[in-house]
């Protein structure tokens, strides 16, 4: 089976301040990973994603992620947040193998960009 | 390009009344999704369709949930009777084949808010 864990519920963070959001899986065989991001009464829009390749992932909106298989992290980053940034972001995962369609996503982190 | 479409986006309904969800997809897309999303437990996949055919039904909660799409364009999602407890977010999304285990992005629409009184 397969999962994802945010251990962080909220992260509140200056504006133009880094920011890193941490994702960790659990899966027991090889993963494609997701980052999506839900603004207020909005759907989920994807950030980035990864498939295979590079480690390091460039998305959108600045954001890039790291995939790092001995740890199974997929910590999301920024270098510089902006007000705009203020979300929920999901972490998502789904396993290559066993069968479906399933992907699962954590239970998000609420980004608050402050002045 | 017109994203999915899901309708209505605010629906307050009584508790035993039927509820009617529905979602067009993007246009060309033939896997189609529906999430709810709660604060409890978070964001659940109850059902997809590859080619307008239930693959895994898994996630519906219980009979009172039903999915039909009966075309390429258009699903509905129904809950009959409808309880307190069906109160979430439904979220309609819409991929290429396979969605995310062939890797292929899944995109969302802005989703039916549902409270039940």
């Amino acid at each position: 089976a397969q999962s994802v864990t945010q251990l962080d519920s909220q992260v509140p963070v200056f504006e133009e301040a880094p920011v890193e959001l941490r994702c960790n899986y659990s899966s027991s065989v090889s993963v494609y990973l997701f980052w999506y991001v839900q603004y207020p009464n909005q759907g989920l829009q994807l950030l980035l994603k990864y498939l295979s390749g590079s480690t390091l992932v460039k998305g959108i909106n600045g954001f890039e992620a790291e995939f790092n298989k001995s740890q199974t992290s997929f910590h999301l980053r920024k270098p510089s947040v902006h007000i705009s940034d203020t979300a929920e972001y999901f972490c998502a995962v789904i396993s290559l193998t066993g069968g479906g369609n399933k992907l699962t996503f954590g239970t998000g982190t609420q980004l608050k960009v402050e002045l | 390009d017109a994203g999915v479409i899901q309708s209505p986006r605010h629906e307050v309904t009584e508790m035993g009344q039927e509820v009617t969800l529905r979602c067009k997809p993007i246009s060309g897309h033939n896997s189609l999704f529906w999430y709810r999303q709660t604060m409890m437990r978070g964001l659940e996949l109850l059902i997809y369709f590859n080619n307008n055919v239930p693959i895994d039904d898994s996630g519906m909660p219980e009979d009172r949930f039903s999915a039909k799409m009966p075309n390429a364009s258009f699903s509905t999602l129904k809950i009959q009777p409808s309880e307190p407890r069906d109160s979430a977010v439904y979220f309609c999304a819409s991929s290429f084949k396979e969605g995310a285990s062939s890797g292929n992005t899944i995109y969302f629409g802005e989703g039916s808010w549902l409270t039940v009184v």
